[in-house]
């Protein structure tokens, strides 16, 4: 079965203070891993696509990176306006279920001025 | 508007009645994917569209959940019976493209069974 775990569940970090947020995925073949942003009330925002182990993809201050097993949301010197639920999501190769994105339960930022 | 488009946002209804709710996705869009999200949950997958029909329904939790979209356009997601379980964010979403990740997500209907 496809899981998908986020750690931690909430992070509360002063502006400026860098962080990573942690998706580890187990599935049968990755297609593809996906990086959201969802505000209060709103639904999600995409952010990133991530295909293979060792790609990484940056906007403003946000660093996406991928490995076989995880990936990692770098934050840099973040801004009160960061704060949000990050969710992360997976895709299967193929077969049944290779239409879906599979969701983890997100990470809660809170971004103090 | 330019985004993808769910009415109602909100919905109170009582336990047993039928609901449905609307999704207008971005215009020329031809994948469409219903997903619902608890409290405090990621969004499951419930079912996806490609154009008229739908290409994989295997998220619906059982019969009493139904989707149509009979144009290719617009989607309504019907609900029957409904359950104080049911309750829960209705999220719809749209993109260009067929099988990607890359979605476009409305704010959603939020669906309350008394």
């Amino acid at each position: 079965e496809d899981q998908v775990t986020q750690s931690p569940e909430a992070l509360r970090l002063q502006e400026g203070e860098s962080s990573s947020l942690n998706c580890s995925y187990t599935v049968s073949g990755l297609r593809g891993l996906f990086w959201y942003r969802q505000d209060p009330g709103k639904g999600p925002e995409f952010l990133f696509t991530l295909y293979s182990a060792g790609e990484e993809k940056e906007k403003e201050r946000l660093k996406a990176t991928l490995t076989k097993k995880e990936s990692f949301l770098h934050i840099t010197a973040p801004k009160p306006e960061d704060s949000a639920t990050y969710l992360c999501a997976v895709q299967i190769t193929s077969g049944a279920g290779s239409y879906q994105l599979t969701f983890g339960k997100g990470t809660k930022l809170s971004v103090i001025p | 508007g330019a985004g993808v488009s769910q009415t109602p946002s909100n919905k109170v209804t009582e336990k047993g009645k039928y609901v449905e709710l609307r999704c207008d996705p971005i215009s020329g869009h031809t994948a469409l994917y219903w997903y619902r999200q608890s409290l405090g949950q990621g969004p499951e997958f419930l079912i996806y569209f490609q154009g008229t029909g739908a290409a994989d329904d295997s998220g619906l939790p059982n019969d009493r959940f139904f989707a149509v979209r009979p144009e290719g356009s617009v989607s309504t997601l019907k609900i029957q019976r409904t359950e104080r379980g049911d309750s829960a964010v209705y999220l719809c979403a749209s993109s260009p493209l067929q099988r990607t990740g890359e979605l476009f997500f409305g704010e959603g209907s939020r669906l309350t069974v008394l």
